[in-house]
């Protein structure tokens, strides 16, 4: 079955640490998304990319890097510099960057700073 | 750019009766309202979406009404059940700069046995 898979699911950082959290899509999109999740406050949006080898900024992207090498694949790097990481991350695609329909959320990724 | 406000934050209702969410959007220019259901430590899923030259759409016990002059959508529950418990979220699409989903803060629903 084609889908989007996150890990880990579960994921505890110290202060000053880098982390990765993973997003793999077999769905053949285009188009891949990152979003974090704090209480009361809906979904944001980190970073998205349209293609392979290009991202943009959405509007939290302060603290984060990602990086499209493979069309399947979008890490997203919760660097030092971002202030308060703990959240809930949700990884999503669609079948292009121009179309809303299809649009496919993993099932996330709680990271906790300890 | 689009911003989409989506009340009420909690709603608590009894088992069988219907449950009402309600969004507004800001750009006039948008022209796609999706809602998606969360479970608990879960993604979010798509359960109905509507296209702005339509005004209403309906699958079984869930509808979506959508008011292009008011610039506002809602959801709606007919006869709830325990497993309609979850959080939704009402977006709107922006198709003109980024051309992206922006997301309703979402509403917490509870339905009372």
């Amino acid at each position: 079955d084609g889908g989007i898979t996150q890990s880990p699911k579960y994921l505890f950082r110290k202060e000053g640490q880098n982390v990765t959290l993973s997003c793999e899509q077999n769905l053949n999109h285009d188009a891949m998304y990152w979003y974090r999740q704090d209480p009361g406050q809906g979904l944001r949006l980190i970073y998205y990319s349209q293609i392979v080898n290009d991202f943009q900024k959405g509007d939290i992207a302060e603290g984060y890097s990602v990086s499209r090498e493979k069309k399947e694949s979008f890490p997203l790097t919760v660097t030092s510099a971002q202030k308060n990481p703990t959240a809930f991350y949700l990884c999503a695609s669609t079948r292009d960057g121009q179309s809303p329909y299809g649009y496919t959320f993993g099932s996330g990724t709680r990271l906790t700073v300890v | 750019g689009e911003n989409v406000e989506q009340h009420p934050s909690t709603l608590s209702v009894q088992e069988g009766d219907s449950a009402v969410i309600k969004c507004t959007y800001s750009d006039s220019a948008s022209n796609y309202f999706p809602w998606y259901k969360q479970e608990l430590g879960k993604g979010p899923q798509l359960i109905i979406d509507i296209r702005s030259n339509v005004g209403e759409k309906k699958d079984q016990r869930i509808a979506v009404t959508l008011n292009k002059t008011a610039k506002h959508f809602s959801l709606h529950i007919t006869e709830t059940q325990p497993e309609d418990s979850a959080v939704y979220f009402c977006a709107a699409f922006l198709i003109q700069g980024a051309q992206k989903l922006v997301f309703g803060q979402g509403t917490r629903l509870t339905i009372n046995p």
